[in-house]
């Protein structure tokens, strides 16, 4: 079945540095993926719709130019955490649409990726 | 706008029990509904969807919910729970052919043996 793939699964910086999140479709192409972050013990919180080959739309309050998002192919998205601070330090998902698979309209997620700023 | 209301964020359930998981949404337009599960440290798994038809849906793992339009609820059950259904869920929204997801706050269901 379809499946999205994250890397890496953790990550540790040092507050500020930049660290790359990568998001992949691994049997679909998608042309639309969705970046989310989760707090701890918090829902999830759509932070931008990455589109391939064009600007990336961010969320009321997201900060485009410290979370960077570039969609270069229709299998890859990744998302850059620029001059990250201790407050980034959350867990990042990805998601994206299978448009011809046999489920249709199913969103699938990547595992997450946790990244912790020190 | 759209928005998704988890008013349980704990539910404590012992193993063989039936369970409800409750979730109410709120919108101006159509929208798509789902039920989402995420298991420490990993993703989210799709557990079922509501996009038309039948206000009843079957998922994976025996869990089922239903829609009702009138209430604006799309509950998630399951006659018999397993330890192993111990997870956060999520109840989502998409507004009819969008891919944004709006999340409620999730409910942690802890299984008891």
């Amino acid at each position: 079945g379809a499946v999205v793939s994250q890397h890496p699964s953790r990550v540790i910086c040092k507050s500020g540095t930049s660290v790359k999140i990568e998001c992949r479709s691994l049997d679909f192409q998608a042309t639309t993926m969705f970046w989310y972050r989760q707090f701890p013990k918090q829902s999830l919180m759509l932070m931008a719709t990455s589109n391939e080959g064009s600007k990336a739309t961010y969320e009321q309050g997201v900060e485009k130019d410290k979370f960077l998002i570039n969609h270069a192919s229709l299998t890859l998205s990744t998302l850059t955490v620029t001059s990250a601070h201790p407050e980034d330090s959350s867990f990042y998902i990805c998601s994206a649409r299978d448009f011809q698979g046999s489920s249709g309209n199913t969103i699938y997620f990547g595992e997450g990726s946790w990244l912790t700023v020190v | 706008a759209q928005s998704v209301t988890q008013l349980d964020s704990q539910v404590p359930v012992f193993e063989e029990a039936p369970v409800e998981l409750r979730c109410n949404y709120s919108s101006s337009v159509s929208v798509y509904l789902f039920w989402y599960v995420q298991y420490p440290n990993q993703g989210l798994q799709l557990l079922l969807k509501y996009l038309s038809g039948s206000t009843l849906v079957k998922g994976i793992n025996g869990f089922e919910a239903e829609f009702n339009k009138s209430q604006t609820s799309f509950h998630l059950r399951k006659p018999s729970v397993h330890i192993s259904d111990t997870a956060e869920y999520f109840c989502a929204v998409s507004v009819y052919n969008t891919d944004k997801l709006i999340f409620g706050t999730g409910t942690r269901l802890q299984v008891f043996p």
